[in-house]
C-alpha cells in the first residue's frame, strides 16, 4: 500500500511570490491535514480537508489556502510570500469515521524556502 | 484551544537505559494522544497512541502512561538501541470531530 505522496520536494520562492504544494493521500483516506514545521517550532496545524470541504484551519493568515479534489488528493497555496514562511509543510491523511480521532499518516514533506 | 508542553527538549541516554518524555495538556476534552518518531530528514512516523479510556499501552520496548487528572501523558523507551535515537513529538486531539491534532515542540532523544 502506498504512503502519502507530496511533491515537490523542494521549493525555492522569492518573497511576495505564490507556492502550489500538493499532497495524494493514502488509498481509501478522505481526510487530509497540512502542518507547517519550522525549525524549533514543532507541527503547527494548517487545514483540514474531508470530502472535499475544508473542515478547520488553524491560526494561520488567509493567504494560506487549499483545496481538495474529487479523488482526495490536496493543494496548498500559500500567497504573498514571506521570509518566516520558509519550513517543512507536512501533508498527513486519515479515514474519518464516526466521531473518534483517526490516526494520522504523513508524507514526507516539502521544504519550501522563501528568498 | 489546546496546548501541548513537552519536556525535555533534549534527552541524552546510554544504551540500554531507559527513557521518559512527558508531555502536559490543557483542554480536558482532549481524548486521543498519539506519539511520533521523526529520524533526521524524514517524515514523522506514529509510534504509538492512547485514548483516554485506558490508562497505559504497550508496545515490545514503547509504552505510553495517561494521567487524564492531571492531564499529562508519558512515552517510556526501555533498553534503548542507538536506532531509537530521533526527535519525538506528542499530540493531543480532542473528540469534538475535528481530528486535528495539536503538538509539542518535541524531544531530541540521543542514544549514545
Amino acid at each position: 500500500e502506498a504512503g502519502v505522496t507530496q511533491s515537490p520536494t523542494h521549493l525555492i520562492k522569492t518573497r511576495g511570490q505564490q507556492a502550489t504544494l500538493r499532497c495524494s493521500p493514502i488509498s481509501g483516506h478522505t481526510s487530509v491535514y497540512w502542518y507547517q514545521q519550522a525549525l524549533g517550532l514543532g507541527l503547527q496545524f494548517l487545514l483540514w480537508y474531508d470530502e472535499g470541504e475544508e473542515r478547520n484551519r488553524g491560526n494561520f493568515p488567509p493567504r494560506f489556502s487549499g483545496r481538495q479534489f474529487p479523488n482526495y488528493s490536496s493543494e496548498l497555496n500559500v500567497n504573498a510570500l514571506e521570509l518566516e514562511d520558509s519550513a517543512l509543510y507536512l501533508c498527513a491523511s486519515s479515514l474519518l469515521m464516526g466521531g473518534a480521532t483517526k490516526k494520522q499518516f504523513f508524507g514526507p514533506g516539502t521544504r519550501l524556502t522563501v528568498l | 484551544g489546546e496546548n501541548v508542553e513537552q519536556h525535555p527538549s533534549t534527552l541524552s541516554v546510554q544504551e540500554g537505559d531507559s527513557a521518559v518524555i512527558k508531555c502536559t495538556y490543557s483542554d480536558s476534552a482532549s481524548n486521543y494522544f498519539p506519539w511520533y518518531k521523526q529520524e533526521l530528514g524524514k517524515r514523522p512516523q506514529l509510534i504509538i497512541d492512547i485514548r483516554s479510556n485506558v490508562g497505559e499501552k504497550k508496545d515490545q520496548r514503547i509504552a505510553v502512561t495517561l494521567n487524564k487528572t492531571a492531564k499529562h501523558f508519558s512515552l517510556h523507551i526501555t533498553e534503548t538501541q542507538p536506532e531509537d535515537s530521533a526527535v519525538y513529538f506528542c499530540a493531543a486531539s480532542d473528540n469534538s470531530g475535528s481530528s486535528t491534532l495539536t503538538f509539542g515542540k518535541g524531544t531530541m532523544l540521543l542514544v549514545s
